[in-house]
């Protein structure tokens, strides 16, 4: 257990709809990823948050948004959903922001299946 | 811009030996090694920086040749609890400054009793 937690396990929604994908870091850690594993895509970092504040950006849909509350937990919403949208969504927290001196803590993730 | 990993898979004895290697077309600021068991998160290995420093595991060991662009795992003395599959990701600057880290397809590591 890596202290990320992620609700829901399991969503299953049709297309054309919106859902929001939450994440709650481990204790202590400020910074927040959102990360999209498909068997094609392989595992693509979407956005980094670091105490609030967008971080990094990566390879995220403009159909897609995430933001990180004072409490440090984090939503992922992605909207006008896709078929291609299906994939296991993770999300995995750190101390810091620095990508070269913190090690990230997966959550177990959210399976999102789109019909 | 995706590291490229070689090789796509590969079946050990226990006890044996395996190298996985992450090769990168853009300039590396630090290379990042992950596991993932079938069903399971990633869990962390080792990041190593330019200038040769690594933080991580302990009972597997992995260089990085900034010349070459390219980062290789060492996998030793192979155990049962290593099978599954092996991602580096490779820190990109991006435009405007930022950070990100892109991963690689992922070597499939089996090793059978």
């Amino acid at each position: 257990d890596s202290g990320v937690t992620q609700t829901p396990k399991h969503l299953i929604t049709a297309t054309g709809q919106r859902v929001t994908l939450r994440c709650s870091p481990r204790s202590g850690d400020l910074s927040v990823y959102w990360y999209q594993q498909s068997l094609d895509q392989g595992l693509q970092f979407l956005i980094q948050y670091y105490n609030g504040e967008e971080r990094a950006k990566g390879n995220i849909l403009e159909r897609f948004s995430a933001q990180q509350f004072p409490d440090l937990h984090s939503e992922l919403n992605l909207s006008s959903l896709e078929l291609g949208d299906s994939a296991l969504y993770f999300c995995a927290s750190s101390v810091g922001w620095d990508w070269q001196l913190y090690e990230q803590f997966f959550g177990p993730g959210t399976r999102l299946t789109v019909l | 811009q995706q590291p490229v990993q070689s090789p796509q898979a590969v079946i050990l004895r226990e006890g044996e030996d395996a190298v996985i290697n992450c090769s990168s077309s853009k300039a590396l600021y630090s290379v990042h090694w992950y596991r993932q068991k079938h069903g399971e998160a990633p869990v962390f290995l080792m990041i190593l920086l330019k200038g040769g420093e690594q933080k991580g595991h302990e009972k597997i060991s992995a260089s990085f040749n900034e010349k070459k662009q390219q980062s290789s795992l060492y996998l030793t003395a192979s155990q049962l609890s290593y099978s599954g599959t092996y991602f580096c990701g490779t820190e990109v600057r991006a435009q405007g400054g930022s950070e990100k880290l892109v991963f690689g397809k992922g070597t499939k590591l089996t090793v059978n009793p």
